[in-house]
């Protein structure tokens, strides 16, 4: 079974440039939830689709970051303007529903992000 | 603000000796409960997950649930060097604590 894909795995770009990170979750999982973790700390959500409809973007900066996840599939994530306190690595991982026992989620390796 | 408290550590062991990490939180509503290990430059990667109050043992891990006092607990028993990383308590709607890193000295 493939696992959750992500690219580009690494993207340096400069303040106030816009960037995409891509996610293609495990086959068949109708949650997707992107995660931004910077560097000594946990995991943080930023947000969390089920299908394609989002059930919470608490956590996510509208003003700069969004996501979309069409047909209920393979998702984008994009930052635009970038600030240099967006370093970071930005996880994306899938699970097959949103509540216990279905809710394990499986883990992309990830994109680490770099703003100069 | 739904809270999720590790010790951050690090926490060293002798290799051969029980590992123990805990973790609080704060939303008495949670109904799932997990552990992941992630190594250095690594994404997360799923030890245990837990859902009732007690023991759950797989190998040489137990996790330990105690909904009423809300914290979870990552026993490591025969602690061997490979288990070296940063373990993370996650809870019911996939808050992340800030991990506890973990060294296993040979």
């Amino acid at each position: 079974e493939a696992g959750v894909a992500q690219s580009p795995r690494y993207k340096i770009i400069e303040k106030r440039q816009s960037v995409a990170f891509w996610c293609n979750p495990i086959s068949g999982h109708a949650t997707l939830y992107w995660y931004q973790q910077i560097l000594g700390q946990g995991p943080k959500l930023l947000i969390q689709f089920q299908n394609n409809g989002v059930v919470d973007d608490s956590q996510l900066p509208k003003d700069r970051f969004s996501a979309e996840r069409l047909k209920g599939v393979d998702s984008t994530l994009k930052i635009q303007p970038a600030k240099l306190e967006d370093s970071a690595v930005y996880l994306c991982a899938s699970s097959l529903a949103r509540g216990p026992p279905l809710n394990i989620q499986y883990f992309g390796a990830g994109t680490r992000l770099s703003v100069l | 603000q739904k809270e999720v408290e590790q010790n951050s550590g690090p926490l060293s062991v002798p290799e051969g000796a029980i590992a123990s990490l805990n973790c609080t939180y704060s939303d008495r509503g949670s109904q799932s409960f997990f552990w992941y290990r992630q190594y250095s430059g690594k994404s997360p990667e799923l030890i245990m997950f837990i859902y009732s109050n007690g023991d759950k043992e797989d190998g040489r891990f137990t996790a330990q649930l105690n909904k009423a006092s809300q914290y979870v607990s990552l026993l490591i028993r025969d602690s061997q060097p490979s288990d070296s990383a940063t373990y993370l308590c996650a809870v019911g709607d996939m808050r992340f604590g800030a991990g506890t890193r973990l060294t296993v000295k040979p």
